[in-house]
C-alpha cells in the first residue's frame, strides 16, 4: 500500500498526559501537512513541512503542540497536557506544490 | 483568511445540476476540490493552477478566475455517490493551505 498512514487510529487520554501521532507520507512526495478536524468544520491547518524543514506553523497551534520530521520522510505531532478541547480528529496529508494532497485516515483524539 | 463557500447546504435529486462557490481574499497560486464523506478523510477531486484554467472529467469539473479569487466546482447529472461535504482548498504566495467553509451536497433519488 503506497497511501499516506497514520498511527494510531484512536487514542483516549486523561487531560494532561502527552500524546504522540504518527504520519508515514507517500515517499515521493516533499511535503506535508498536519490539520486537525472537529465535527462539522473543514480541516484546520496546523503546520507543514518540505521535506524535514518545518516551513510554516499555524498562530492558532499553542506551544503544547509540536511536529517534528526528522529525516524527511514519516513525521509525528505531539501534543504535551491535553485538553479536552484538543479532542478532535488530526489528519495528515503529503504532497507537493501545485498536486494534490492525499490524506491518510486520521488519528481520532478524545480526550476524558 | 478561510475561503468562504456557497451556498452552505444544498439538496438534488438525482440527475439534477449543482454548483459550489468558493471565495478568497487572497491571491491564490492553486485552488484544490476535496469531497469528504462523514467519518472518511477528504479525498481529492481536483486541483487547478493559476492561469485561470477550467478542468473537468465525466460529469464534475471546476474553473478557477484568479483575478477575482473564485473557483467553481461543477457537478452535472447528479448521482447519488455524490453526496457529502465539499471543501474548497486554496494556496497562496505563502505557505499555508486553507479548507474552505464546507458544502454539504445531499442526492436523493
Amino acid at each position: 500500500d503506497t497511501g499516506v498512514s497514520q498511527d494510531p487510529r484512536h487514542k483516549i487520554t486523561k487531560r494532561g498526559q502527552n500524546v504522540t501521532f504518527r504520519c508515514d507520507p507517500i515517499s515521493e512526495h516533499n511535503r506535508l501537512y498536519w490539520y486537525r478536524q472537529t465535527l462539522g468544520q473543514g480541516p484546520e491547518f496546523l503546520t507543514y513541512f518540505q521535506n524535514e524543514a518545518q516551513l510554516e506553523k499555524s498562530r492558532l497551534l499553542s506551544d503544547r503542540f509540536s511536529a517534528e520530521r526528522p529525516k524527511g520522510s514519516f513525521s509525528t505531532l505531539e501534543i504535551q497536557r491535553t485538553e479536552q478541547g484538543d479532542s478532535a480528529m488530526y489528519l495528515c496529508a503529503s504532497g507537493g506544490q501545485g498536486i494534490e494532497q492525499y490524506f491518510g485516515p486520521g488519528t481520532r483524539l478524545t480526550v476524558t | 483568511q478561510q475561503p468562504v463557500q456557497s451556498p452552505q447546504a444544498v439538496i438534488l435529486r438525482e440527475g439534477e445540476d449543482a454548483v459550489i462557490n468558493c471565495s478568497s481574499s487572497k491571491a491564490l497560486y492553486s485552488v484544490h476540490w476535496y469531497r469528504q464523506k462523514h467519518g472518511e478523510a477528504p479525498v481529492f477531486l481536483m486541483i487547478l493552477l493559476k492561469g485561470g484554467e477550467q478542468k473537468g472529467h465525466e460529469k464534475i469539473s471546476a474553473s478557477f478566475n484568479e483575478k477575482k479569487q473564485q473557483s467553481s466546482l461543477y457537478l452535472t447529472a447528479s448521482q447519488l455517490s455524490y453526496s457529502g461535504t465539499y471543501f474548497c482548498g486554496t494556496e497562496g504566495t505563502g505557505n499555508q493551505f486553507y479548507f474552505g467553509t464546507g458544502t454539504s451536497l445531499t442526492v436523493i433519488p
